[in-house]
């Protein structure tokens, strides 16, 4: 079984400028979810589809960050304009379901973004 | 407020050693509880979780982890530590209903594990 895609997988971009990353979730999974890993934290949840529909949003910055997953299969992320402290580590995951009835999260290997 | 707390930047041990990487939460209700693991350059992979039932719960690599709810922890442990062992661990636990989020995942801030051969 495919795990979960993502590219790019390393970016560098100047403040102020826009970025964009994508994800493919594992085949048949209706949840995908967006997190953001800074350095020497955890992930935070940034967004929560359930198929093509935002389950929560409560911490995406949405004056700067904007998610789709057109058709309930993949989703971009973008930010625009960057900030300084969007330097981060980007990581999409996957479940059958909602984390909420216990489903295993499966994770990409993540996009390192570096905003100088 | 809802939160996990792993209270050890890092831990060190020895090959062959057992190893305890510890994690408290707070969440009301019934927690649903989570170990994951981070190699470098790598996303997280799924170790165990607890929903219910035994308390003592056991997962992939000889890992396992004891849930107890009267000290609101969820300690990941392995009998004899491996080098490969050696890589980040995050607790999770699932958000409250009614708090915003009911179905995410709230995670710690990681454990550096460090096996010596």
């Amino acid at each position: 079984e495919a795990g979960v895609a993502q590219s790019p997988r390393y970016k560098i971009i100047e403040k102020r400028q826009s970025v964009a990353f994508w994800c493919n979730p594992i085949s048949g999974h209706a949840t995908l979810y967006w997190y953001q890993q800074i350095l020497g934290q955890g992930p935070k949840l940034l967004i929560q589809f359930q198929n093509n529909g935002v389950v929560d949003d409560s911490q995406l910055p949405k004056d700067r960050f904007s998610a789709e997953r057109l058709k309930g299969v993949d989703s971009t992320l973008k930010i625009q304009p960057a900030k300084l402290e969007d330097s981060a580590v980007y990581l999409c995951a996957s479940s059958r379901g909602l984390a909420g009835v216990g489903n295993i999260q499966y994770f990409g290997a993540g996009t390192r973004l570096s905003v100088l | 407020a809802q939160s996990v707390a792993q209270p050890e930047d890092q831990v060190n041990v020895a090959e062959g050693n057992p190893l305890t990487v510890k994690c408290t939460y707070s969440v009301s209700g019934n927690p649903y509880l989570f170990w994951y693991v981070q190699y470098p350059n790598r996303g997280l992979q799924f170790l165990l979780k607890y929903i219910t039932g035994d308390n003592l719960v056991k997962g992939s690599y000889g890992f396992e982890a004891e849930f107890n709810k009267s000290q609101t922890s969820f300690h990941l442990k392995k009998p004899s530590a491996l080098v490969s062992d050696s890589a980040l661990y995050f607790c999770a636990v699932r958000a409250s209903r009614g708090a915003g989020g009911y179905n995410k995942l709230i995670f710690g801030a990681g454990t550096r594990l460090a096996v010596h051969p």
